[in-house]
């Protein structure tokens, strides 16, 4: 799987947009970009995934760069309840029916500011 | 529809204890998976079960053993707890051709 890169942490106003950005450079043609992120003390819960195309959801953007090397989550008017550890992840998709789980790194800490 | 479940939500073992942490999920799910999580770290893959049946392991296997009892259920057994075991248990599940993983609220362990 490709690696990424993501800050460690990041601050937000509230109200604002909140760009998560993630590096991934080794990226293969048939690997989506998926994002989850972890409120403290709880499961990961699953946000956005893409593979070239930007997609949109209830939650956030996802935008992936034209060479796909790299992308950025969007919340467009963050929260308190935003404050969490964003994991982006980089998946075949579907491998082996989705079996061999997930490599979650360290991610981005996301304060959101009041 | 409670999703993923796990219990128990908290425990303490004395090094040498064994015991059995529970999943089950109620979305009909194929794949399940265990997870721990220690301070500060991402998640590593314990085992994970692709159907009813079937056990794999995954990154950090050692110390644990798994039982998927049928499509709702899987659990994880430490059969003789260390402190290294100390962590946070994840439980999860996938629907299928997808990695939009639902996870259970976690089980915090704590050996002494």
């Amino acid at each position: 799987d490709a690696k990424t890169t993501q800050p460690p942490s990041m601050d937000c106003a509230e109200g604002r947009a909140a760009n998560l950005p993630c590096n991934h450079s080794t990226i293969s043609g048939n690997e989506y970009v998926y994002w989850y992120r972890q409120i403290h003390s709880q499961g990961p819960q699953y946000i956005i995934h893409g593979l070239k195309n930007n997609e949109t959801n209830e939650m956030a953007s996802l935008i992936i760069t034209e060479d796909r090397k790299s992308s950025t989550l969007i919340l467009p008017h963050a929260t308190l309840r935003d404050t969490a550890v964003y994991y982006c992840i980089v998946r075949v998709y579907g491998t082996g029916g989705g079996a061999d789980g997930l490599t979650f790194g360290k991610g981005t800490h996301l304060i959101i500011q009041p | 529809n409670a999703g993923v479940t796990q219990t128990p939500k908290f425990q303490v073992l004395k090094t040498g204890q064994s015991m059995t942490l529970q999943c089950a999920q109620d979305m009909n799910h194929n794949s399940m998976y265990w997870y721990r999580q220690d301070p500060g770290m991402g998640l590593r893959l314990i085992y994970y079960s692709a159907s009813e049946g079937t056990t794999d392991k995954g990154e950090v296997p050692n110390g644990y053993n798994v039982s998927r009892l049928n499509k709702r259920e899987f659990s994880l057994r430490l059969e003789s707890a260390a402190p290294s075991q100390t962590s946070v248990y994840f439980c999860a599940t996938v629907p299928g051709y997808s990695y939009e993983q639902y996870f259970g609220p976690g089980t915090r362990l704590t050996v002494t």
